[in-house]
């Protein structure tokens, strides 16, 4: 199974600055048909989780422009530009390329300091 | 707009069985794959289960294989997780995903004498 690993795992954060979230595979994310399925979800305290990010970098329907996924390979970061208080909670990457299972990170906790 | 919404959920002792449905709208339950995806209580993510749009292929983890059954029933636009032979470790809020981009508000399921 691939293992998904995030650091850091809790990550304060000044409103209004940025952060940034790592995220690492045991292998090759890149797909036979070319594409890089990982994906990137928020959940927020009593909340059941949303995705944001898929395929690397495409910001699901909604999501500030704030957020960013980038990466390839092995390597991959969740960028929120301006940290806003809506933004605390728990983020995960997930690899939907080598399936099943689909993996998940073990998560990053985000609050404002 | 897409809706899921478990149910099902309770207190089980060991040993015993639910069965989870979730009820879905607001897309053609029909056109697509379905997962079963928990969350244990202060833990991350864990996948549990994936059934194809037509019901014809389907993956469990290891952790409930032998254990649970994944199905469906689209004329109904209705998901189910029949859990067998219920563990303490099985304790969760379970969660059914439209493939792993919509999620439910989740179902919790307790596992205690």
């Amino acid at each position: 199974d691939v293992v998904m690993t995030q650091s850091p795992i809790s990550l304060p954060v000044t409103l209004g600055q940025p952060a940034s979230i790592s995220c690492r595979s045991s292998q090759s994310l890149v797909y036979s048909d070319g594409n890089t399925y990982l994906n990137w979800f928020q959940q927020r305290p009593g909340q059941s989780p949303r995705r944001l990010i898929y395929k690397v970098f495409n910001r699901d329907s909604g999501v500030p422009d704030r957020f960013s996924g980038s990466g390839s390979g092995t390597d991959f970061t969740l960028e929120i530009s301006r940290v806003e208080a809506e933004d605390v909670g728990v983020y995960y990457c997930m690899q939907g390329t080598h399936w099943p299972p689909w993996t998940f990170g073990q998560g990053t906790k985000v609050e404002i300091k | 707009e897409v809706q899921l919404v478990e149910s099902g959920g309770g207190l089980v002792q060991p040993g015993g069985s639910l069965r989870l449905s979730c009820a879905a709208s607001g897309f053609t339950f029909s056109s697509y794959e379905m997962n079963w995806v928990r969350q244990a209580p202060g833990k991350g993510l864990e996948w549990v289960s994936y059934i194809s749009s037509s019901g014809s292929t389907i993956y469990y983890a290891d952790s409930v294989k032998g254990r649970f059954t994944i199905s469906r029933d689209n004329a109904k636009n209705s998901l189910y997780l029949q859990m067998n032979s219920l563990r303490a470790e099985d304790t969760a809020v379970y969660y059914c995903a439209r493939r792993i981009d919509y999620w439910g508000q989740g179902t919790l399921v307790t596992v205690s004498s």
